[in-house]
């Protein structure tokens, strides 16, 4: 079975400019999400889709971050425009259905540089 | 969601049995305890999860107090590739989000 599929694997912008993140869950999953981590912290969820519809989005910069999964399969996320402090990884993660038994299966994550 | 308070950092030697602790203090009765491990330039994976009752799987077991304020992640015989930040989470409800905190730092000395 193919893993989570997360590219660019590697990005480095400068600061104002905008950057696009793709994420390729596994086959079938409904469930995904994005997170972001910065170094030496633990993950944290920037908003997590059920099919094509966005089940929470509570802790996305929608000023200047924005995420779709149009056919609620393949995701894209983006900033516009970027900020030192957007300095992170940023991993995609999937999982088969909502509820509390399922496990997420993550990417192996984008390393964004804003300089 | 409950918070978990894990140590920052454990050591252990390889072969011999790891035990890695979290408190949930204020773990609601519907909470599962979830327990997930990032290698080094990897996504976390999962490892193992319960709600009252002690699991095992073919990763680790998990040992959970009586009173669920506690539970311990088992490694049986570390090995180098154990070396990892290991997260536990405790959460449930139907969204399936998990706060992920600063974990344990494993470092595993052959």
């Amino acid at each position: 079975e193919a893993g989570v599929a997360q590219s660019p694997r590697y990005k480095i912008i400068e600061k104002r400019q905008s950057v696009a993140f793709w994420c390729n869950p596994i086959s079938g999953h409904a469930t995904l999400y994005w997170y972001q981590q910065i170094l030496g912290q633990g993950p944290k969820l920037l908003i997590q889709f059920q099919n094509n519809g966005v089940v929470d989005d509570s802790q996305l910069p929608k000023d200047r971050f924005s995420a779709e999964r149009l056919k609620g399969v393949d995701s894209t996320l983006k900033i516009q425009p970027a900020k030192l402090e957007d300095s992170a990884v940023y991993l995609c993660a999937s999982s088969s259905y909502r509820g509390a038994y399922n496990e997420q299966f993550f990417g192996p994550g984008t390393r964004l540089t804003v300089l | 969601d409950a918070k978990t308070t894990q140590p920052n950092s454990m050591e252990s030697n390889e072969e011999e049995p790891v035990h890695l602790p979290c408190n949930h203090s204020t773990i609601s009765g519907t909470d599962y305890i979830h327990w997930y491990r990032q290698l080094p330039s990897q996504g976390p994976e999962y490892v193992i999860h319960g709600l009252t009752s002690n699991v095992n799987n073919r990763m680790a077991s998990l040992a959970i107090a009586e009173d669920r304020k506690s539970s311990t992640l088992i490694l049986h015989r570390a090995t180098l590739r154990d070396a990892a930040v290991y997260y536990c989470i405790a959460h449930g409800g139907a969204t399936n989000k998990l706060i992920f905190g600063t974990g344990t730092l494993l470092a595993v000395q052959p």
